[in-house]
């Protein structure tokens, strides 16, 4: 299995200020994702969090709003820029290891007012 | 976009009581996998299938595949009030790829 911790756990932001969601894996993994998980949803991945290269998004989500860095295998950034209230939700990152299964971190809580 | 429906969206009983969970979803997966999620927030994961298998234990969840159906159920026998969680199905098409969910089931078990 994988231990994965997020910070921050949970967070109130002004619109227009941006927040930066720290995600920290106990072991070296390969993959590592971001998913968004708006309030009475189920969960949308954002982007897959490359080591050493620029992340791949998904379709609806871009670099300029969510950039994302993975500077080495146990460590991944996901920033949430210039946000409005829509940007409400929680963030969890996810990794998945040799046996195919995916853990998830226990997920960022962010309200923007 | 989610690929997955799961049935019932809510579903309500009482402690001790089986409770089931549907998923069904549209393309050829590898793996699906079942999640718990309590009060918004982190996945728990549940259980592993994959697509060459067709039943799984583990304690008191037994999870069921049909890939002819493209459908996947989850059993909880004996519920608990603890088992008060919303439950999530997420299929991927190859080993260690981004993972597709299903919209959710909301179970309440009541004392």
């Amino acid at each position: 299995s994988a231990v994965i911790s997020q910070k921050p756990s949970r967070d109130i932001c002004q619109r227009g200020t941006s927040l930066t969601i720290q995600c920290q894996v106990d072991s070296q993994v390969t993959m590592m994702f971001w998913y968004r998980q708006q309030p009475g949803q189920s969960l949308t991945l954002i982007a897959t969090a490359n080591q050493g290269s620029e992340a791949t998004y998904e379709s609806g989500f871009v670099i300029d709003k969510f950039p994302i860095s993975r500077p080495n295998l146990t460590f991944s950034t996901l920033t949430v820029s210039n946000m409005s209230p829509e940007d409400s939700s929680i963030y969890l990152c996810s990794v998945a290891i040799l046996t195919d299964t995916q853990y998830f971190g226990p997920g960022t809580r962010l309200t923007v007012l | 976009s989610q690929q997955g429906e799961e049935d019932p969206q809510a579903l309500s009983i009482q402690e001790g009581e089986n409770a089931t969970m549907n998923c069904s979803y549209k393309t050829s997966i590898n793996n699906l996998q079942w999640y718990r999620q309590n009060s918004g927030r982190g996945l728990v994961h549940l259980i592993l299938i994959r697509s060459n298998e067709r039943e799984k234990h583990s304690g008191r969840l037994r999870v069921t595949l049909d890939t002819s159906k493209k459908s996947s159920s989850l059993l909880i026998t004996a519920s608990r009030a603890a088992d008060t969680a919303s439950y999530f199905c997420a299929t991927d098409a190859a080993s260690g790829s981004r993972l597709t969910f299903g919209e959710g089931t909301q179970l309440t078990v009541n004392p």
